[in-house]
């Protein structure tokens, strides 16, 4: 099956500073990509997403490109702020063409704090 | 619009006590996913369902643990007997398939267990 390692936490950061959270993954074919964002006692929501190589998801000032060639889908924002502070998660859609549910494995989680 | 609603937020048991976490998902959403959150091990995918139906329960820790879908509108995790190595934080998360992948995962805000 898909795996997915992402960039180990705790990322500290200055307001205003760039971001970059790395995320690879491994698949036998072309998966979906996700990020999804953890706020303090919240569950996980979506942030961005891509579903082909090449694609750039953004939202609320991220953003990632799907990389086939070196299999990776790094998170970016150029100017962070402190309500960015969460935890966030890259997951792999391992079978965006099936027509059923298919398994959605979650990284390890990257926990980001912003200093004001 | 009602999220995904997961109950009860908070539930500390015993050792050897029955637990039954419930969901009930996004009204039309035909795909369920139970996770489970622990600092140690991350987010961890139990069990999903399709229609209802399960289809991959292989990350169910082992037979104390059981989920059921009766209908599209509900959903329970159930522990029996619980153990203190089964406090977490289990996430409830559902989808609309629409034969492209899961696409979008809606979670609840979760149930956090504590096993004295």
């Amino acid at each position: 099956g898909d795996s997915v390692t992402q960039m180990e936490g705790p990322v500290t950061l200055s307001e205003e500073a760039f971001l970059t959270i790395n995320c690879t993954y491994t698949a036998t074919g072309y998966p979906s990509l996700f990020w999804y964002v953890q706020y303090p006692g919240e569950g996980l929501q979506l942030l961005l997403k891509a579903t082909k190589a090449d694609d750039k998801g953004s939202n609320k000032g991220f953003e990632a490109t799907y990389r086939k060639e070196t299999t990776s889908f790094h998170l970016e924002k150029g100017s962070v702020q402190v309500s960015d502070s969460a935890v966030y998660f890259c997951a792999p859609d391992e079978n965006p063409g099936s027509s059923s549910a298919s398994k959605i494995i979650f990284g390890s989680g990257t926990r980001l704090s912003i200093r004001p | 619009d009602a999220g995904v609603i997961q109950s009860p937020r908070h539930e500390v048991t015993e050792m050897g006590q029955e637990v039954t976490l419930r969901c009930k998902p996004i009204s039309g959403h035909n795909s369920l996913f139970w996770y489970r959150q622990t600092m140690m091990r991350g987010l961890e995918l139990l069990i999903y369902f399709n229609n209802n139906v399960p289809i991959d329960d292989s990350g169910m820790p082992e037979d104390r643990f059981s989920a059921k879908m009766p209908n599209a509108s509900f959903s329970t995790l159930k522990i029996q007997p619980s153990e203190p190595r089964d406090s977490a934080v289990y996430f409830c998360a559902s989808s609309y398939n629409t034969g492209t992948g899961t696409g979008e995962l809606f979670f609840g805000e979760g149930s956090r267990l504590t096993v004295l």
